[in-house]
């Protein structure tokens, strides 16, 4: 699966749209691209997933540009309660997902 | 999503003890559980998959005499760390994929296992 390269840590102000990115430039064609988040002590809680359109649901929204060598995690209304690591990764059906070190965001009040 | 758990939540024993976690998929069949280690401040690193009816195939590394893995039914798999020892407190992690998905099966976690070897 492609490698991905996320910033190790951003800060976002309490209820402003927190806008995480991710490069995956040597994404395949048939590789999804895949958000969790892991807040402090828990397993991981799946965001959403896309493969070249962009996608939205209750949590988030994820915009992958055209090249689908970039995506961008949309927290639309940032909570305290949001304060996470975040983790995009790159899977191919079947197979199973790696974890790189993620985008920890703090956010603020 | 779906539901994913986990039992204990969090576990002390002594060294040379075994311990069991088991990993059940609340409201799915999963023909694929996977086992994740995770320590202080890092990422989490993939140990086995674990697949029902068949033997669980285990990353580099990682003994599969030290760490069990049975996955007798569709709903539960467990990982049993036998002669525990300090080194293997951890944070352990199962997850599940969920077939209803189609071909994009997307897996969802269990809230892990906090094990303290003393």
């Amino acid at each position: 699966d492609a490698k991905t390269t996320q910033p190790p840590s951003m800060d976002c102000a309490e209820g402003r749209a927190a806008n995480l990115p991710c490069n995956h430039s040597t994404i395949s064609g048939n590789e999804y691209v895949y958000w969790y988040r892991q807040i402090h002590s828990q397993g991981p809680q799946y965001i959403i997933h896309g493969l070249k359109n962009n996608e939205t649901n209750e949590m988030a929204s994820l915009i992958i540009t055209e090249d689908r060598k970039s995506s961008t995690l949309i927290l639309p209304h940032a909570t305290l309660r949001d304060t996470a690591v975040y983790y995009c990764i790159v899977r191919a059906t079947g197979n199973m997902l790696t974890f790189g070190g993620g985008t920890r965001l703090m956010v603020k009040p | 999503g779906a539901v994913v758990s986990q039992h204990p939540s969090r576990v002390i024993c002594k060294s040379g003890t075994s311990v069991k976690i088991e990993c059940r998929s609340l409201d799915f069949q999963a023909t694929t559980m996977f086992w994740y280690r995770q320590f202080p401040k890092k990422s989490l690193m993939l140990m086995a998959t674990s697949n029902e009816g068949s033997k669980a195939t285990y990353e580099q590394g990682v003994e599969k005499d030290k760490f069990l893995i049975n996955h007798a039914s569709l709903t539960l798999s467990t990982l049993t760390v036998t002669s525990a020892h300090p080194e293997d407190s951890s944070f352990y992690i199962c997850s599940a994929r969920d077939p209803s998905g189609g071909h994009q099966e997307t897996q969802y976690f269990g809230p892990g296992t906090r094990l303290l070897v003393l």
